[in-house]
């Protein structure tokens, strides 16, 4: 089956820097890979999602690249407040075969932003 | 539209004890899941259903039971509680049906059980 690593476990960034969380997966079939921001005592929701058929997208101050060949993805955070303090979670998905619809997730990144 | 929604929101079970986590959501999604989130291990799924009648089982199965009787509802059965089992369970939703291009899955606020 897949497996998702994801790095760091915590990042702390001063308010106004970038943060930049990388995730790697096992299986060549994934081709959809969202990510999810979890605040403290909340459920995680969706912030931002990319396709196979993409290497970038960007949403305001996030963006999103994938790199296919070396199966890895990473999320970008510019110009961090301190309401982005969050787990941040990468998982990945196949849109076609028996799994399809199951997402893998990585095991969570905690960012911190420091005023 | 109320989404995915879970009850209870808190529970103190005993060691030995059954219980039934609730999970209802009202989008038509033909995908539901449990997940359990510990400190450092993310979030684990447990079962999934891609449709009414029909369950998988995730990457820890054990000691839960799932059934799927309707497209909204996926109850989540506790046999016979352990303290491993103490953690936070989510139920989400997600569409499910070939070509459909959102594969987000919606969850819900969550169920913080405690097995003493």
């Amino acid at each position: 089956g897949e497996n998702v690593e994801q790095h760091p476990s915590t990042l702390s960034v001063q308010e106004g820097d970038s943060a930049v969380i990388k995730c790697t997966y096992s299986d060549s079939a994934s081709n959809y890979f969202p990510w999810y921001k979890q605040e403290l005592g909340k459920r995680p929701q969706l912030i931002i999602d990319i396709r196979s058929n993409v290497g970038e997208k960007k949403d305001q101050r996030i963006a999103v690249t994938l790199n296919k060949t070396a199966k890895h993805f990473s999320l970008h955070i510019t110009e961090t407040q301190p309401e982005d303090s969050a787990v941040y979670f990468c998982a990945a998905s196949k849109r076609r075969g028996s799994t399809l619809g199951r997402l893998y997730f990585g095991r969570g990144t905690q960012l911190t932003v420091w005023p | 539209n109320a989404g995915v929604t879970q009850t209870p929101k808190f529970q103190v079970l005993k060691t030995g004890q059954s219980m039934t986590l609730q999970c209802a959501q009202d989008m038509n999604h033909e995908y539901m899941s449990w997940y359990r989130q510990d400190p450092g291990m993310g979030l684990r799924l447990i079962h999934y259903s891609v449709g009414a009648g029909i369950t998988d089982q995730g990457e820890v199965p054990n000691g839960y039971n799932v059934s799927r009787s309707t497209t909204e509802d996926f109850p989540l059965r506790l046999l016979s509680a352990a303290p491993s089992q103490t953690s936070v369970y989510f139920c989400a939703s997600s569409p499910f049906l070939a070509g459909v291009e959102d594969n987000e899955q919606f969850f819900g606020p969550g169920t913080r059980l405690t097995v003493l």
